[in-house]
């Protein structure tokens, strides 16, 4: 079974405006993490954001914050005042259990923003 | 600052050669990980280790090795490449922590910038 799914495998935004990237993960462990990653063309792997399970808030980083829903299971990312720069792969990514178990990924969604 | 180091950074090899892709942290992280990235795919985990002389499989490990004979170094190896490994991957590194009352750590994984293999 999936753990992670991303539905939207591409994206257009105005720049300047804002637009959410959608997460779900299927997990049954009480503990675990979720992260946002960004990878630009040049390839490369940048982290963003990080949400607990147990966080009482949502997580914020700037323009990015992330919309988590635990009864939903969803984990949005939500990117503020999109800039030309932020065209990307967006991906979301699980921990589960308790320390530092590997990260796995969905297969993420193509952010184009539009001057 | 360094980070996560991979070379070399592009290879082309032919069906049945071998060659190992190298991978060094200088952030003392004990965690390391090897990921593959498909085509508009995301990450698979091939291997990962929690520390020196230890290795555990991960999702996608068969026609791979990989050893951890320090903290620093993570090497993964192709013994017999095959087209089906034609990928970009990752290696990567992240702080071991616990926390206090249980909970999935917070430390990111902190990545290399890929090395780009194809196999004719």
């Amino acid at each position: 079974a999936q753990k992670i799914t991303q539905t939207q495998p591409g994206m257009f935004v105005q720049e300047k405006e804002a637009v959410t990237l959608d997460c779900t993960y299927d997990t049954s462990d009480p503990s675990y993490g979720l992260f946002w990653y960004k990878q630009p063309s040049s390839g490369e792997m940048i982290f963003l954001i990080y949400q607990g399970s147990y966080d009482q808030q949502n997580a914020t980083e700037g323009r990015y914050s992330l919309n988590f829903q635990k009864a939903r299971k969803s984990a949005n990312l939500v990117i503020s005042a999109s800039q030309l720069g932020d065209s990307a792969m967006y991906f979301c990514a699980m921990r589960e259990d308790s320390g530092n178990t590997p990260l796995v990924f969905g297969k993420g969604t193509r952010l184009s923003v539009i001057a | 600052n360094a980070g996560v180091t991979q070379t070399p950074k592009f290879r082309i090899l032919k069906i049945g050669q071998s060659m190992t892709l190298q991978c060094a942290q200088d952030m003392n992280h004990n965690y390391m990980y090897w990921y593959r990235q498909d085509p508009g795919m995301g990450l698979k985990l091939i291997y990962y280790s929690v520390g020196a002389g230890i290795t555990d499989k991960g999702e996608v490990p068969n026609g791979y090795n990989v050893s951890r004979s320090t903290t620093e170094d993570f090497p993964l190896r192709l013994e017999l490449a095959a087209p089906s490994q034609t990928s970009v991957y990752f290696c990567a590194s992240s702080y071991s922590m616990r926390i206090a009352g249980g909970g999935a750590s917070n430390q990111p994984q902190h990545f290399g910038d890929g090395t780009r293999l194809s196999i004719l």
